[in-house]
């Protein structure tokens, strides 16, 4: 069973970066066909897809962050982490890795579906 | 951004009751669809992906679906542990856009 936990500074400081890691258990990171992905919920909202890393190390962003984000895989770690610069109190959010497994289907192809995620981290961004 | 537009945004149900919940995308996305379930200060759940297949481990109760703009979640038989928000997302073109949610609750 996959297991995913993400850990970092709670509190941020505005226009600082924002720095998470997930740390990926029972698979290696580097095997298979899957996205490892970014998504955040700020408090009594809706969530936001961040971005992705595949694991051949390609990355795809959220054009409303690309300038700000980066999405990268230590695979010696079994872990990718999540830089967010410049951030803002509109920052401030319940931030989730998720796993997302390649999959086929004979009538549409290839899709990625979200089917494992970390349990959150509260990140604050406030002086 | 492709708009996903749930409904309705809450509903009041009894344990039993069939429910159905609707998610609507802005353009069509074929079957890359998925199902999200949330309880409060937990992590989504995942429960369903292109449109109509279940995750690993997740009750038949649960089925979806849909295809191209017009997308509906189903539980067959609503339990106590089935009050909870979920959320539909697309994922047929970037960014993956979720609706707003459906808080479903006990009457």
């Amino acid at each position: 069973q996959v297991q995913l936990q993400e850990s970092g500074p709670g509190l941020v400081k505005p226009s600082q970066t924002l720095s998470l890691t997930c740390t990926v258990s029972g698979g290696s990171i580097s095997s298979g066909s899957y996205y490892w992905s970014w998504i955040r919920q700020p408090a009594g909202k809706g969530l936001e897809w961040i971005g992705r890393i595949y694991t051949s190390g390609s990355t795809n962003y959220n054009p409303s962050l690309k300038s700000r984000v980066t999405i990268s895989v230590d695979t010696s770690k079994n872990q990718f982490s999540l830089k967010l610069s410049s951030v803002t109190a509109a920052d401030t959010a319940v931030y989730y890795c998720a796993r997302a497994s390649v999959y086929y289907d004979i009538l549409t192809g290839y899709g990625a579906g979200l089917d494992y995620w970390g349990q959150g981290t509260l990140v604050t961004v406030s002086s | 951004d492709i708009q996903m537009t749930q409904s309705p945004s809450s509903l009041s149900a009894s344990v039993g009751d069939r429910v159905t919940i609707t998610c609507r995308a802005s353009q069509g996305i074929s079957n890359y669809l998925a199902w999200f379930q949330q309880k409060p200060g937990k992590a989504p759940k995942s429960l369903i992906y292109a449109a109509s297949s279940l995750q690993s481990g997740v009750p038949s109760k649960f089925s979806g679906s849909g295809s191209g703009t017009d997308f509906t979640l189903t539980i067959s038989s609503l339990q106590p542990e089935d009050f909870a928000t979920y959320y539909c997302q697309q994922y047929n073109s970037y960014p993956p856009t979720f609706g707003g949610g459906t808080k479903v609750e006990i009457k």
